[in-house]
Formats: structure tokens, sequence, C-alpha cells
């Protein structure tokens, strides 16, 4: 099935920095989820990207899906305390009997104040 | 509206052990799946259910198997559990191709 590699694997920034993880595919991506999952949490869904060249933005948080639809970042302007956590990109691969998702292996967010 | 529910929400185990995971939605989902996660490894799929009656291996299919007792549950089972199934378990349900839901997890320990 597809894959996707994240990168970076952690990331720490002062309150108030912005963030910015990146997933790559050496395929065309049908599209590509977004997912948070907080500390001793679980994944929670962000958002889903479909359109080559879409940017969707949820308040401080950029979604971009690349011209190509093999790239994505979601990008976070003036990070806050409550943004720690791990965000995982997620794109659909094909199983003998329907779908399911590829999970990125996480970008994990800690924001100092 | 519970979403999706798991149970234990924590377990140990002794090698060897035979333990089933529990899992459950209430959003009329056809699509179920089981997920383990590892430090830096992601969330990789074990099994999946496409609709009652059917299921499908991921990833990560060895020293598990799954029942898709109906379209509300789909439970996982370890027949004899080893270290190496120490994880933190997540069931998730969805509309095909669509976004996923997650229980709270199971935390397993074995020794």
């Amino acid at each position: 099935g597809q894959q996707v590699m994240q990168i970076p694997q952690y990331q720490h920034v002062q309150e108030g920095e912005d963030f910015t993880t990146y997933c790559n595919s050496s395929t065309t991506l049908s599209n590509i989820q977004w997912y948070k999952q907080r500390p001793g949490g679980h994944p929670v869904f962000l958002i889903q990207l479909v359109k080559s060249g879409e940017v969707k933005k949820q308040k401080r948080l950029t979604f971009q899906f690349g011209e190509a639809k093999k790239n994505s970042s979601l990008h976070i302007t003036a990070t806050q305390t409550t943004d720690v956590g791990t965000y995982f990109c997620a794109v659909n691969s094909a199983l003998n009997s329907g779908y399911a998702l590829n999970f990125g292996k996480g970008t994990s967010l800690l924001v100092t104040p | 509206n519970a979403g999706v529910t798991q149970t234990p929400k924590f377990q140990v185990l002794k090698t060897g052990q035979s333990m089933t995971l529990q899992c459950a939605q209430d959003m009329n989902h056809n699509s179920m799946y089981w997920y383990r996660q590892d430090p830096g490894m992601g969330l990789r799929l074990i099994y999946y259910s496409a609709s009652e009656g059917t299921t499908d291996k991921g990833e990560v299919p060895n020293g598990y198997n799954v029942s898709r007792l109906n379209k509300r549950e789909f439970s996982l089972r370890l027949e004899s559990a080893a270290p190496s199934q120490t994880s933190v378990y997540f069931c998730a349900s969805s509309v095909p191709q669509e976004t996923q839901y997650f229980g709270p997890g199971t935390r397993l320990l074995v020794l």
C-alpha cells in the first residue's frame, strides 16, 4: 500500500514560535488526512485534503496538499502549550476487502512556556 | 452516543497467557480496525474488517486473531502473549476512506 514519510520526528519550540511538519510520498495520493494525539490520548481527526494545491485553515493551523499530490504539510502559527502532542499524516491504502489508513510515524511537538 | 469504546483500559499479562480486547462502536460504521502503537513506530494496522463477517490482515497480524461479532463489535485476541506484544492498542471505526474515530486505547504489558 501507499506509504508516507513524515519529518521531523521531534520538534521542541518556545511558545509563540511557529511549527511545521511535512509528509512525503513517492506516489501520487488520492487524499491525505491529518490527526493529532495528545500525550496519553488517542488520535483525533483534524482534516482531510483531496485537491491538488489545496490549502485549508483551522484557526492557527494551516494544511497544504502539494500540486503533485505527493506531499503535504501542517503549519502552526504562534504555538501554544495546548498544541503539545503528536501529529500524524495518514493515507488510504487498498486492502483485499477495502481500504485502511497507513500512518506516518508522526511528529512529536513539545512547546515550552 | 459513546463513539468507540474499548475494554480493558489497562492489562498486565504473563508470557503465554491469553486475553481478548473488546471494541464497540455506536456510529453504524461498516469499517473497523485494530492498531498497535509503539514508541517511534507510529500506528500500525493489525487487522481490519470492512463489514460484519469479513476480516483482512494488516501490516502486523502475527500473534493475533480477530472476530467481527456483529456490526458494532470487533474483538482482538492474543492466544499466547509475548513480551513483544507489549504496546498500546487502539480500535477505530469509519465510513470507508473517511475519518477514522478512535477508542481510548488499551495499554498492555506482557511480562
